[in-house]
C-alpha cells in the first residue's frame, strides 16, 4: 500500500505556463514533505520542503501548497522553463525521519 | 562541494555472484541511507544507518547487507543477486532534505 501517491504519471506544460504537480499522502503521521528532481542518469536533487504546520512554502519560481484536511501537496512551477523538464518525486516524513517516496512525475516543457 | 559520491555508475554482475556498490560523503553527516528504485516506481528505503547504529526495514530481503566502517563511508553488498535485483541504488546523507548521490545502476546478467 502506497504511503504516498502521485497519480499522473506525466505532464507536458508549454514553456511559460505554470505546471502544477500533485501528492496525496494517506499518513496523518507525515510532518514534513519535500519535492525532489531528477535527471536522468543522476540521482534527485532537493527543490523544495514544507512542514506540516504551513500550508505554503515558497522559493523562487517554486510554491508547494500543503492542505492537510485533505492530505494533498502540490508544487507549482511558475513560468516553466526547458530546464524544469525531469522526474518530480514527492516524499514525506514523520519522527522516524525516513523519508517515503511517490512513484514520481515525468514533467515535459514544451517549447 | 559536500557531495555524497556513489561507486560505480553502472555495474553489471551475474547471477547469484556477489556484488558490492560503495558510498561515499563528505557532508560528514551522521545518517546514511540506501535507497532502491525500480523503472516507474518510487525509491524504496531498503536500511538506514544512524552513526554506526543499522536499521534495517522489515521487508528489505536478507539478500541485502550493508556496511558502515566509518562516517564517510557506507557499502552496500547483494550476497546473491537475481534478476529482480535490478534497479538503480541511491545512497544519501540525511538531513531536512537527504543529498543523494548520482546512483548505482546495477544489471544482473
Amino acid at each position: 500500500d502506497q504511503q504516498v501517491k502521485q497519480n499522473s504519471p506525466s505532464l507536458s506544460v508549454q514553456e511559460g505556463r505554470i505546471s502544477i504537480l500533485n501528492c496525496d499522502y494517506t499518513n496523518s503521521m507525515f510532518d514534513y514533505f519535500l519535492w525532489y528532481k531528477k535527471y536522468p542518469a543522476e540521482g534527485p536533487t532537493f527543490l523544495i520542503s514544507i512542514s506540516s504546520i504551513k500550508d505554503k512554502n515558497e522559493d523562487g519560481r517554486f510554491t508547494v501548497f500543503l492542505n492537510k484536511s485533505a492530505k494533498h501537496l502540490s508544487l507549482h512551477i511558475v513560468p516553466s522553463q526547458p530546464g524544469d523538464s525531469a522526474v518530480y518525486f514527492c516524499g514525506a516524513k514523520n519522527r522516524d525521519d525516513k523519508i517515503i517516496f511517490g512513484k514520481g512525475t515525468r514533467l515535459h516543457i514544451l517549447p | 562541494d559536500a557531495m555524497v559520491i556513489q561507486n560505480p555508475r553502472y555495474q553489471v554482475t551475474q547471477f547469484g555472484k556477489p556484488v558490492t556498490l560503495s558510498c561515499s560523503q563528505t557532508l560528514n553527516h551522521n545518517v546514511m541511507y540506501w535507497y532502491q528504485q525500480k523503472s516507474s516506481q518510487a525509491p524504496k528505503l531498503l536500511f538506514h544507518y544512524y552513526d554506526k547504529d543499522f536499521n534495517n526495514e522489515a521487508d528489505t530481503p536478507d539478500n541485502f547487507q550493508s556496511r558502515r566502517p566509518n562516517t564517510s563511508f557506507c557499502f552496500l553488498d547483494i550476497r546473491s543477486p537475481g534478476l529482480g535485483d535490478a534497479a538503480m541504488y541511491l545512497c544519501a546523507t540525511g538531513g531536512r532534505g537527504y543529498t543523494f548521490g548520482s546512483g548505482t545502476r546495477l544489471t544482473v546478467v
